[in-house]
């Protein structure tokens, strides 16, 4: 069946290097993948799009590659800040939009 | 704009009690949608609406009753509530002619005993 994945449920990550947080899909006709930030007792905030007719999207110190080859997705986070410490999952829209289970992000001093 | 919001920020209900949460949103957006999130599983669809007057059921909507009658409102009902509807509950809303981003209110934790 259709499902998405992360790879870790937990990146540790020191402030100031790069954070790179990974996702599976299995639905090779999703069209449309989002990642969304959920901060503690907070709702998911939208961060970056990518459609499957692009495989690299830039935005503000993000980046999401998609590789529909191995159906992955992955959202890379430039000199990550204190800020940046969350929940984050990627949602994936096929003939429905499926959300996945997230990533702890904990950021080390 | 206050974007998402959503009544009450937190309840506790005996099983068998009745509730309503409600959704508001200023953007004036077509979509509106309803999601639980539970520990370990990503957000799961309990019913949304693709505009006023109009709701349809999403992945888990039993037990879940709904009504779209303004477009800036959606409520989500529980006639009956069961210790399996302890959740945290989303609203969202999108505006599909120019975006597919849905825009995510704050939650509503609820625990029923």
């Amino acid at each position: 069946g259709e499902s998405v994945g992360l790879h870790l449920p937990t990146l540790s990550v020191q402030e100031g290097d790069n954070s790179i947080i990974n996702c599976a899909y299995s639905n090779s006709a999703s069209d449309y993948f989002i990642w969304y930030k959920q901060e503690s007792g907070k709702g998911p905030q939208f961060i970056i799009d990518i459609r499957s007719n692009m495989d690299k999207r830039q935005g503000q110190r993000v980046t999401v590659l998609l590789n529909k080859t191995v159906k992955h997705l992955s959202l890379q986070i430039a000199a990550t800040q204190p800020g940046d410490s969350a929940v984050y999952f990627c949602a994936e829209r096929g003939d429905k939009i499926i959300f996945g289970k997230g990533t702890r992000l904990h950021i080390l001093p | 704009n206050a974007g998402v919001t959503q009544t009450p920020k937190f309840r506790v209900l005996k099983t068998g009690q009745s509730m309503t949460l409600l959704c508001a949103q200023d953007m004036n957006h077509e979509y509106m949608y309803w999601y639980r999130q539970d520990p370990g599983m990503g957000l799961r669809l309990i019913h949304y609406s693709v505009g006023e007057g109009t709701t349809a059921k999403g992945e888990v909507p039993d037990g879940y009753n709904v009504s779209r009658l303004k477009k800036q409102n959606f409520l989500l009902g529980l006639e009956s509530a069961a210790p399996s509807q302890t959740s945290v509950y989303f609203c969202a809303s999108s505006d599909p002619t120019s975006s597919e981003t849905q825009y995510f209110g704050p939650g509503t934790r609820l625990l029923v005993l």
